[in-house]
C-alpha cells in the first residue's frame, strides 16, 4: 500500500524542547516537502528536498532543520528557537521537484505538534 | 509573484443542492492550478489539476473546475452536495519558481464547505 506516512500523530513538546517529526514515503518519489499549517491560514513552504543529500530553505525556515539521507524519509526537527511551533505540519511529495509546475504534491496525514 | 484569494471562508449548502466554491489568482506567468480537500485533522487530498489542457477540468468525487484566463479564476463546482463534502478545500496555484527549479505552490486561505439535511 503506497503512500506517505507521518508519526507521530499528536506530539505535545515542553518549552526549550527540540522534537523531530517524521516523514517517510514509498512512493519513490524524488522531491519531498515540509508545510506548516495555522488555523484560518494556507499552508506555507518551510523545506524542500528535490533528491537525496540536497535541500533547499523555503517561506519560513527559521527555527527548524531538515536532512534528507534517504530517498524515502525526511524528517524535519523543530528547534527551540523557533518561537511559535504550535502548528499543524504537513509533509508532501512529489515524483520530480524539476518536473515542472504540473509535478503534483501529495501529502502525508499530518502531525500536530502543541508547546505546552 | 503569485497569490490566491478565496472568496468565501465559509460556505453553507443543503444536501443535494450545487455547490460553488470561488478562486481567484494572480501570477507572473502561465500557472498550473489545483484544488485539494482536507477533512479535520486529516492531510489535503488532490481532487482536481488543470494542467493548460482543457479549460474545464473534471476531478474526484463528482467535481469539476473551468479555468478562466480572462476573469483569473478558477472556480470548483459540484451539481449535488452530499454530506460527505463537508471539509475544507483550498485552491493553489503552482509556479515554476523554487530555487534549483521546483515548482512553488502557493495556498488560498481555505473555504470551509458545511452541509445540512
Amino acid at each position: 500500500d503506497g503512500g506517505i506516512t507521518q508519526s507521530p500523530k499528536y506530539l505535545f513538546r515542553k518549552e526549550g524542547q527540540n522534537v523531530t517529526l517524521s516523514c517517510e514515503q514509498n512512493l519513490n518519489h524524488d522531491a519531498m516537502y515540509w508545510y506548516r499549517q495555522d488555523p484560518g491560514q494556507g499552508l506555507r513552504l518551510i523545506y524542500y528536498s528535490q533528491i537525496v543529500n540536497d535541500f533547499q530553505k523555503g517561506d519560513i525556515a527559521e527555527g527548524y532543520s531538515v536532512s534528507r539521507e534517504k530517498k524515502e524519509s525526511f524528517p524535519l526537527t523543530v528547534t527551540s528557537a523557533q518561537k511559535n511551533p504550535t502548528a499543524f505540519y504537513l509533509c508532501a511529495s512529489s515524483i520530480n521537484g524539476r518536473g515542472g509546475k504540473t509535478d503534483t504534491q501529495y501529502f502525508g496525514p499530518g502531525t500536530r505538534l502543541t508547546v505546552l | 509573484a503569485q497569490s490566491v484569494t478565496q472568496l468565501d471562508s465559509h460556505v453553507s449548502v443543503s444536501e443535494g443542492t450545487p455547490v460553488l466554491l470561488r478562486c481567484n489568482y494572480s501570477s507572473s506567468y502561465s500557472p498550473s492550478l489545483f484544488w485539494y480537500v482536507q477533512h479535520p485533522n486529516k492531510g489535503l487530498q488532490l481532487l482536481l489539476k488543470y494542467t493548460s489542457a482543457a479549460t474545464l477540468v473534471k476531478g474526484i468525487n463528482g467535481f469539476e473546475a473551468e479555468f478562466k484566463k480572462s476573469e483569473t479564476s478558477f472556480h470548483l463546482t459540484k451539481p449535488s452536495a452530499h454530506m460527505s463534502d463537508a471539509a475544507e478545500y483550498f485552491c493553489v496555484v503552482s509556479t515554476w519558481e523554487l530555487t534549483g527549479g521546483g515548482n512553488k505552490l502557493t495556498f488560498g486561505t481555505g473555504t470551509q464547505l458545511k452541509v445540512e439535511l
